[in-house]
């Protein structure tokens, strides 16, 4: 399965917008790409996906390299409720949903 | 929210005891996952289901099965629980989506069962 590279933890200021990076340098042509938040205590919560073009949703952008080897995911305005471990997952074949580490989102007011 | 409900939220249990778990959905969706979470760690894939008596290992399978007799309820059963089992299990759903290779929805998951073996 192809992996991602993210780093273990950020730091934002409440009301910035905060770019999370991910590299996936082996992503196959099929692989959609994930972003998964948990907030503490919690399940994983969906935030975005997209495959080649940047996409947009009520809860953040995905902005995806022309050559699929990044993406980062933006949070326009980070609030303190954003705090949380940020996922970048590949989905392969098998429609499964592999987890890496993520990276550790705090948010300073 | 998404329709699915994990039971119980809290277990303690001694060792060599079989525990079940239980993942509910009222979603109708054809894929179910358990994942369990351990201090500072991702998420770890136990068993997947594609349908229903359809099921797979994931990365940390063994000392796990899994059972899934209507599409509505995926079960995982620890047959002889142990220490290195006490860990946050996660149930997840999702749906398949025609002429995709890849997951291309969003999966749900639950709120998480609290697993203590002693």
């Amino acid at each position: 399965d192809a992996k991602t590279t993210q780093p273990n933890s950020m730091e934002s200021n409440e009301e910035e917008p905060v770019h999370l990076p991910c590299n996936h340098s082996t992503i196959s042509g099929t692989d959609y790409i994930h972003w998964y938040r948990q907030l503490p205590s919690q399940g994983p919560e969906y935030v975005i996906h997209g495959l080649t073009s940047n996409v947009n949703n009520r809860m953040a952008s995905l902005a995806i390299a022309e050559d699929r080897k990044s993406s980062t995911l933006i949070l326009h305005r980070a609030t303190l409720r954003d705090a949380a471990v940020y996922y970048c997952i590949l989905t392969s074949a098998g429609n499964m949903l592999t987890f890496g580490g993520g990276t550790r989102l705090m948010v300073k007011p | 929210d998404a329709g699915i409900t994990q039971s119980p939220r809290h277990k303690v249990t001694e060792t060599g005891t079989p525990v079940t778990l239980r993942c509910h959905q009222t979603e109708n969706h054809r894929y179910m996952y358990w994942y369990r979470q351990d201090p500072g760690h991702g998420l770890r894939l136990i068993h997947y289901s594609y349908g229903v008596k359809d099921t797979d290992k994931g990365e940390v399978s063994d000392g796990y099965s899994v059972s899934r007799s209507k599409t509505e309820d995926f079960l995982l059963t620890l047959e002889s629980a142990t220490s290195s089992q006490t860990s946050v299990y996660f149930c997840a759903i999702s749906e398949a989506v025609a002429g995709s290779l890849s997951l291309n929805t969003e999966a749900f998951f639950g709120q998480g069962t609290r697993l203590t073996v002693v």
